[in-house]
């Protein structure tokens, strides 16, 4: 049973240029959560996701960056415009049910992007 | 709002010895979950232990225990007989239960470092 799978693991974009992450949840999942890690720091959360919803956004930046979970396929967290300050890692986590305790939320390997 | 503090920011540890890792939480939410990951060099959040606000005792995954103090917010993650492979960042997490609310609140993080 494949866990949660990320791709690419590692990204680089010139300033100015669109990221595109990719997460495929563990089969049967349809809950999605992504979040962002700063360089030394804790795990922020960002967005959760359901199939076609966004359930609760109050972690996204208001601007240049946006989620979507498809009905088929992967959940893309896209970042416009990159600036240097979005690298980061990007992890993904998915949950079987509504009611998933934390330790339901899989964590997949993360996307290392860094902004040049 | 949920908050979690790790006040330390690094550990040394003699192989085979136990090591207490400090995490205080403030949150309003009155059923919760606590809960500590692994992050190691390479990068992945691996789950080690879970641990309900209203669980009546303290959980124990293997070599991991978690010294839960209700009434002083805390949830010190225990590590006996420490390990080589034990050198990683640990980070406290907490998210409400019974409610719409999913997202993992992380805190900063403590890297151990196991000496031989």
């Amino acid at each position: 049973n494949a866990g949660v799978m990320q791709n690419p693991r590692h990204l680089v974009r010139r300033r100015g240029q669109e990221a595109r992450l990719r997460c495929s949840p563990m089969k049967g999942h349809s809950h999605v959560y992504w979040y962002r890690q700063l360089p030394e720091e804790g795990l922020k959360f960002m967005v959760y996701l359901q199939k076609e919803n966004i359930i609760d956004e109050s972690g996204m930046p208001k601007e240049r960056f946006s989620a979507e979970f498809p009905k088929e396929g992967p959940s893309i967290l896209r970042i416009q415009q990159v600036v240097r300050g979005d690298s980061a890692a990007y992890f993904c986590a998915s949950s079987p049910s509504p009611r998933g305790s934390g330790y339901e939320q899989y964590f997949g390997p993360g996307t290392r992007l860094t902004v040049t | 709002a949920q908050k979690i503090t790790q006040t330390q920011p690094g550990m040394f540890v003699q192989e085979k010895e136990a090591v207490t890792l400090d995490c205080t939480y403030d949150t309003s939410d009155p059923s919760y979950g606590l809960f500590w990951y692994k992050q190691p060099s390479s990068g992945e959040m691996i789950f080690l232990i879970y641990q309900g606000s209203y669980d009546q005792q303290n959980a124990t995954e293997g070599r991991y225990s978690l010294n839960f103090q209700k009434a002083r917010k805390s949830a010190n993650l225990v590590i006996s007989a420490s390990q080589l492979g034990d050198s990683a960042m640990y980070f406290c997490a907490m998210k409400p239960m019974d409610t719409g609310r999913r997202a993992l609140t992380f805190g900063s993080g403590t890297r151990l470092q196991v000496q031989p």
